[in-house]
């Protein structure tokens, strides 16, 4: 059984430029959510995506999208960088109807 | 808006004691809750999860308890080890999303 993988593990952007991030879910797996955890904060929830359609948001603005794939992998896309944007970026896979979500490596976002 | 607590932010310990980590959220109204371990840099490991109908839940040397009434829930890990240092964080369920608390950074003395 694979886990949860992402990528990139880093990645340096500069202010005002955009980002994509990517994850491949645990297999099997259909339901995708992608969290925002800050350097000494809990991951704040940004969005999930079941079967190709977002499930639910959390308080991020639109600059903050996402997709979601047939085979269930995901994207997370950030327009616009700002500073504060710099965190380490989570993506957790769960199977519909299933309680525990599983958690990737993170990327750690840095913006300068 | 489900706020989760968590107290100590930070525990010191001699290596053979026990650990005792609190989570408080303010809205009963959860599915589970899970207790995860974070490595410095890393990603969440899962420890325990605790379904809404249950008091507690034990892995080895991990018991966690769950007061969903009092929106309460600790984790006890027993005879601690150096490598038990990293940082707990709990997180409750509530629909189709986590709510994360802020964590407890363990350090555990040789």
């Amino acid at each position: 059984e694979t886990g949860v993988t992402q990528s990139p593990t880093h990645l340096i952007k500069t202010r005002g430029q955009q980002v994509t991030l990517r994850c491949s879910s645990q297999s099997g797996h259909n339901t995708v959510s992608w969290y925002q955890q800050a350097l000494g904060q809990g991951p704040q929830f940004i969005f999930q995506y079941y079967r190709e359609e977002e499930n639910g948001r959390g308080n991020f603005p639109p600059r903050f999208s996402g997709l979601q794939f047939p085979n269930y992998s995901s994207e997370l896309n950030v327009n616009a960088l700002e500073l504060d944007d710099s965190a380490l970026y989570l993506c957790a896979s769960s199977l519909a109807g299933r309680d525990e979500q599983y958690f990737g490596p993170g990327t750690r976002l840095t913006v300068t | 808006k489900q706020e989760v607590t968590q107290i100590p932010a930070a525990l010191s310990v001699p290596e053979g004691e026990n650990l005792v980590l609190n989570c408080s959220f303010t809205d009963s109204a959860i599915y589970n809750l899970q207790w995860f371990r974070q490595d410095p840099g890393k990603g969440l490991t899962s420890l325990l999860l605790i379904q809404s109908s249950q008091r507690e839940q034990t892995s080895g040397r991990l018991n966690a308890s769950l007061d969903k009434s009092s929106g309460r829930s600790t984790l006890y890990i027993a005879a601690s080890q150096p490598g038990d240092s990293a940082t707990y964080l709990c997180a409750v369920k509530d629909d189709y999303k986590l709510s994360f608390g802020a964590g407890t950074t363990v350090t555990v003395r040789a």
